[in-house]
């Protein structure tokens, strides 16, 4: 199994810039997680979806991010207009079905840089 | 609301000693508990979770966790260090009449001294 797949893994770009950051979790999961990481905020969940339907979407910070599953392996985190605070790395995460006790699988994070 | 602290943002333990890392936890009713592992420009990895049943966890790479209900503590052992322990650990909690929400803490900097 290839694990979460997270593109690209480094991301630069400039303040105003629109950024979208692809995840395509595991065969089989049925839910998918976002998180953003930073020194100073830790870890935080962005959202979550569940056989493709968002369930939690209260961590997303404004209304510049925006997320999407338009099936079962395919994920995108969109941030437009991108800002400098927005620098931070973002992971995606899979679970599989089956009960709310399963661990999240991580896949390696997108870097993201904004100047 | 669920919560989890790690009082500790580093700690150094020399190789070859028990190591402990030290997690409680808020929830309003019973929790899922996990512990995740970090290593440098890496994604988590999972280590061990917390259901139900033995409050002694055995996981990954001879960790375990032992569950304190009356303390709502998880605190994360090793009998004995390996400088390869070296990482970010984190706790996580997910009340078990909620969503999947996972709730992480702060992380804990683990630095094994050879």
């Amino acid at each position: 199994d290839a694990g979460v797949i997270q593109s690209p893994r480094h991301e630069v770009t400039e303040m105003g810039q629109e950024v979208t950051l692809r995840c395509k979790p595991i065969s089989g999961h049925n839910s998918l997680f976002w998180y953003r990481q930073t020194m100073m905020r830790g870890l935080e969940l962005l959202i979550y979806f569940n056989n493709n339907v968002p369930i939690d979407d209260s961590g997303m910070p404004e209304d510049r991010f925006s997320a999407k599953m338009p099936n079962a392996s395919f994920s995108t985190l969109k941030i437009q207009p991108s800002e400098p605070r927005d620098s931070a790395v973002y992971f995606c995460a899979s679970s599989p079905a089956g009960g709310n006790y399963n661990e999240q699988f991580f896949g390696p994070g997108t870097r993201l840089t904004v100047l | 609301a669920q919560s989890v602290a790690q009082p500790e943002d580093q700690v150094n333990v020399a190789e070859g000693n028990p190591l402990t890392v030290k997690c409680t936890y808020s929830v309003s009713g019973n929790p899922y508990l996990f512990w995740y592992v970090q290593y440098p420009n890496r994604g988590l990895q999972f280590l061990l979770k917390y259901i139900t049943g033995d409050n002694l966890v055995k996981g990954s790479y001879g960790f375990e966790a032992e569950f304190n209900k009356s303390q709502t503590s998880f605190h994360l052992k090793k009998p004995s260090a390996l400088v390869s322990d070296s990482a970010l650990y984190f706790c996580a909690v997910r009340d078990m009449g909620g969503n999947e929400k996972l709730t992480f803490g702060t992380g804990t900097r683990l630095t094994i001294i050879p």
